[in-house]
């Protein structure tokens, strides 16, 4: 079974800073790697996906971009984060069939 | 599948069995329902998924009408720790992209 690794997993930021969050995966070789975004008590908003190294989508325009450098490793940037960058962003991984499995995320605050 | 539907919310008391019933009308004939629930602070858990008529694993009953607009998950003999926010979803595109709702928030009582 494959393993998602997510860090930090706190992260309180200033705004304007910039952000860098790190996901890697265990245990496959060649997922699909997603990254969300949820919003205090509510759903789960997708941000991006990849389907292989350096292949990128955007799902909704953002101040946050994403790179794949690596096989298993997706990583979520922003150089200025705004308030409404707040979240808890996760990352997931679907190496075949019908599931995705998630890490454990990281909650941004940025003030 | 672009839209499921659930409802916001749930209570329960433990030991009672809970059903929660998700619409999804547009769904598309090569989709399956799939079913996560999430603690609070963690990502979302896999916990049963299935086509059409009825799936049952060690955790959930899955059933699903032969018209497949919508589906029951049926989660037997609730304890406290099932108190959890449970999502209903399909899958969008051609590359597996989970297009989540707000899901249904469970409030398993003593």
């Amino acid at each position: 079974s494959q393993t998602i690794h997510q860090w930090p997993a706190t992260l309180v930021q200033p705004v304007g800073s910039p952000l860098s969050l790190e996901c890697t995966v265990e245990g496959t070789s060649n997922p699909n790697l997603y990254w969300y975004r949820q919003a205090a008590g509510r759903g789960l908003q997708l941000l991006f996906y990849s389907v292989g190294i350096g292949q990128i989508s955007s799902e909704v325009p953002q101040n946050l971009s994403a790179s794949r450098p690596q096989d298993r490793q997706f990583i979520l940037s922003s150089k200025k984060l705004l308030l409404s960058d707040s979240g808890f962003y996760l990352c997931a991984s679907h190496p075949g069939g019908d599931t995705q499995y998630f890490g454990p995320g990281t909650r941004l605050t940025v003030l | 599948l672009a839209k499921t539907t659930q409802p916001i919310s749930m209570d329960s008391y433990e030991g009672q069995e809970v059903n929660i019933t998700c619409s999804h009308n547009n769904i598309a004939t090569n989709d399956y329902i799939t079913w996560y629930q999430q603690f609070p602070s963690q990502g979302p858990r896999f916990i049963i998924q299935g086509y059409k008529t009825k799936v049952t694993n060690e955790v959930a009953s899955l059933f699903i009408p032969a018209d497949r607009k919508s589906s029951t998950l049926s989660l037997p003999r609730v304890s406290l720790s099932d108190t959890a926010v449970y999502y209903c979803l399909g899958f969008s595109g051609g590359y597996n992209k989970l297009i989540f709702g707000a899901g249904t928030r469970l409030a398993v009582h003593p």
